[in-house]
């Protein structure tokens, strides 16, 4: 069974366009992250939620925006993509906000032309 | 905040030699430490981690090393294999967020 599943995998779409992300988790998790991994392979939080409550907030465009319907779910929507944005978003989950190991999906390749 | 940096960005090994990845962090608060493989096309997987109040953790050919006065932290895989061919990545966990070094593109050439 997928612990963090993600979809689509991979996600091709033009300039200007607004996209969305999907994440879940069949963990019981209450903490749910998105990263952002760039071509360097970079990996960069973005957003936190913790039971549908975002605590972590990082500098991100305001395009960006996350919304979690129940803690088993983390969506990200981006609105008027940029070539910048082309890179691999992960989501991610753990058990708690100040605890310990998180368990990554398998990522989203977005493809900004 | 916390920097975590990570060295080498790339290591080629043959296969039976030991492979040695290392990390140095800022913040002294950081108290949790995961290393995370993550293989082509996949999503990092946790592979060991240590806490602050220890010096060392092993895992069959994985050990982990933690020096808390020196800020550094490091990977030690033995008896390398082809399958052990990933991104690896350090990270530190400050109690309230992780931060993730840059990942080291190790190879294991048979």
């Amino acid at each position: 069974d997928t612990a963090v599943s993600q979809t689509p995998k991979y996600l091709v779409t033009q300039m200007g366009n607004d996209k969305s992300i999907k994440c879940e988790q069949n963990l019981g998790h209450d903490t749910m992250y998105w990263y952002k991994q760039d071509s360097k392979k970079f990996l960069k939080i973005m957003f936190s939620y913790n039971n549908k409550e975002l605590i972590i907030n990082e500098t991100v465009p305001n395009r960006f925006s996350p919304k979690s319907p129940d803690k088993a779910h983390l969506n990200l929507h981006i609105n008027s993509l940029e070539l910048g944005d082309s890179a691999v978003y992960f989501c991610a989950s753990s058990r708690g906000p100040y605890t310990d190991t998180q368990y990554f999906g398998p990522g989203t390749r977005l493809t900004v032309l | 905040g916390e920097n975590v940096e990570q060295h080498p960005s790339t290591l080629s090994v043959q296969e039976g030699d030991s492979a040695v990845i290392k990390c140095t962090y800022s913040d002294s608060a950081s108290n949790y430490f995961p290393w995370y493989k993550q293989e082509l096309g996949k999503g990092p997987q946790l592979i060991i981690d240590i806490r602050s109040n220890v010096g060392e953790k092993k895992d069959q050919r994985i050990a982990v090393t933690l020096n808390k006065t020196a800020k550094h932290f490091s990977l030690h895989i033995t008896e390398t294999q082809p399958e052990d061919s990933a991104v690896y990545f350090c990270a530190a966990f400050t109690g309230n967020q992780f931060y993730f070094g840059t990942g080291t593109s190790l190879t294991v050439i048979p």
